[in-house]
């Protein structure tokens, strides 16, 4: 069965500094790897994705994220905080031959301070 | 940018009782999807939709839970007689195509309290 844990529930980092996500998930084939991003009051919207090709995915507002199958890892980055990154982040990942579902981690709030 | 759409935005209802809980998605979309977050919990499948059919439900999604496409653009989930573990927030999705690799759009949410 599919599972994804994101270590830390809440992160915190200053303004500038790097931001660093970690996902890690459980498959039994190839998965399909997503970060979505919350912002207050909003739905989950799409940051990136990763589905075949190369490892290394850019998104939306700076972030990258990388795929590491020997370490079955998946983790977010940013080399300089904003304060607009404020929200609430969540790795997902879903299967070829399971439709569109998509299995969550529990989310990691991130706060960037001044 | 084409959106999905959720309403009400929050509802309350004592236990027991039927809600309907409304979606509108993307237009151009074929494949629908219903989750539910329970405050401090994971985001959770619970429903796939196409072609006016479930494709696939979650253990969560049992009898009391059911889903229709009304009309050519909502998407609704009833849940007939609610109990208060049903409160939670609960997000519509989207997606232009079928497969693992497409991406789902996501409204806004409801938030569902059961008193």
């Amino acid at each position: 069965a599919q599972s994804v844990t994101q270590l830390g529930s809440h992160v915190s980092v200053s303004e500038g500094a790097l931001v660093l996500l970690r996902c890690n998930y459980s498959s039994s084939v190839p998965p399909y790897l997503f970060w979505y991003v919350q912002y207050p009051n909003q739905g989950l919207q799409l940051l990136l994705k990763y589905t075949t090709g190369a490892t290394l995915v850019k998104g939306i507002n700076g972030f990258e994220a990388e795929f590491k199958k020997s370490e079955t890892s998946f983790h977010l980055t940013k080399p300089s905080a904003h304060m607009s990154d404020a929200a609430e982040y969540f790795c997902a990942v879903s299967q070829y031959n399971q439709g569109g579902k998509l299995i969550f981690g529990q989310g990691t709030e991130l706060s960037v301070k001044p | 940018e084409p959106e999905v759409t959720q309403t009400p935005s929050h509802q309350v209802t004592q236990m027991g009782q039927e809600v309907i809980l409304r979606c509108v998605p993307i237009s151009n979309h074929l494949y629908f999807y219903w989750y539910r977050q329970i405050l401090g919990q994971k985001v959770e499948f619970l429903v796939s939709f196409y072609n006016n059919e479930i494709s696939e439900k979650s253990e969560i999604f049992d009898d009391q839970f059911s889903v229709e496409r009304p009309d050519g653009s909502n998407f609704t989930l009833k849940i007939r007689s609610t109990k208060l573990e049903d409160s939670a927030m609960y997000f519509c999705a989207s997606s232009r195509l079928a497969g693992g690799q497409e991406t789902q759009y996501f409204g806004p949410g409801t938030r569902l309290l059961v008193l």
